[in-house]
């Protein structure tokens, strides 16, 4: 079965400090994503990677950044964080996709919920 | 680019009715539409899905339909049960022409099986 790990369930931190969360998955899947889940919003994609040191900006991307030095982990850093970046943030990974390949459902972590204070 | 919306929100039924939750997407090339399903303070975790080529699929309690035509699909479920209260989000995946994969989420259904 699929396992995605995220570092943290609970964050809390304070604005304008540098904020890491890590996300590891173990089916050596090609693709991972970062999304913030708000009530009323559903998800919305922050960013994704399809490869390793490869990444692509989502819907959300302002305030944030991503690393992905190894294929099993993928990070969201929220450079200076803000108040409105309070918030459920989701990782998820799935096998690869795109160029005549067909799509398989994203499996996803248990969360991590964020307060900046 | 895709959009997809989703009908209800909110949906309430008596334990042992069926539950049906609309969504509808914009883009006609898009060919996966998985539905998750996610319990308060959990994971969303995939249910079931359908591909482009198939009209209905079904697991169980659990079915989809697919209108191409029309661009919407559709999740039943019948004789609903207290552990299928949650919220349900559906997908829809579009074809890319490179790496990488485009899942545009529904905003999701709360759905509530009264007793």
């Amino acid at each position: 079965d699929v396992k995605v790990t995220q570092s943290s369930r609970y964050l809390v931190k304070r604005t304008g400090e540098k904020v890491f969360l890590e996300c590891v998955q173990d089916m050596d899947h090609e693709n991972m994503f970062w999304y913030r889940q708000d009530p009323g919003l559903g998800l919305r994609l922050i960013y994704f990677s399809y490869d390793v040191k490869m990444k692509e900006k989502g819907d959300i991307p302002e305030g944030y950044s991503v690393s992905r030095e190894k294929k099993e982990r993928f990070s969201l850093i929220l450079e200076s964080a803000s108040t409105n970046q309070t918030s459920m943030y989701l990782c998820a990974s799935s096998p690869p996709s795109g160029i005549g390949r067909m799509d398989q459902p994203q499996h996803f972590g248990d969360g991590t919920r964020l307060s900046i204070l | 680019g895709e959009n997809v919306e989703q009908h209800p929100s909110t949906l309430s039924v008596q334990e042992g009715d069926s539950a049906v939750i609309k969504c509808t997407y914009s883009d006609s090339a898009s060919n996966y539409f998985p539905w998750y399903k996610q319990e308060l303070g959990k994971r969303p975790q995939l249910i079931i899905d359908i591909r482009s080529n198939v009209g209905e699929k079904k697991d169980q309690r659990i079915a989809v339909t697919l209108n191409k035509t029309a661009k919407h699909f559709s999740l039943h479920i019948t004789e609903t049960q207290p552990e299928d209260s949650a919220v349900y989000f559906c997908a829809s995946i579009p074809p890319r022409d490179n790496y990488g994969q485009n899942f545009v989420f529904g905003p999701g259904t709360r759905l509530s099986v009264l007793p």
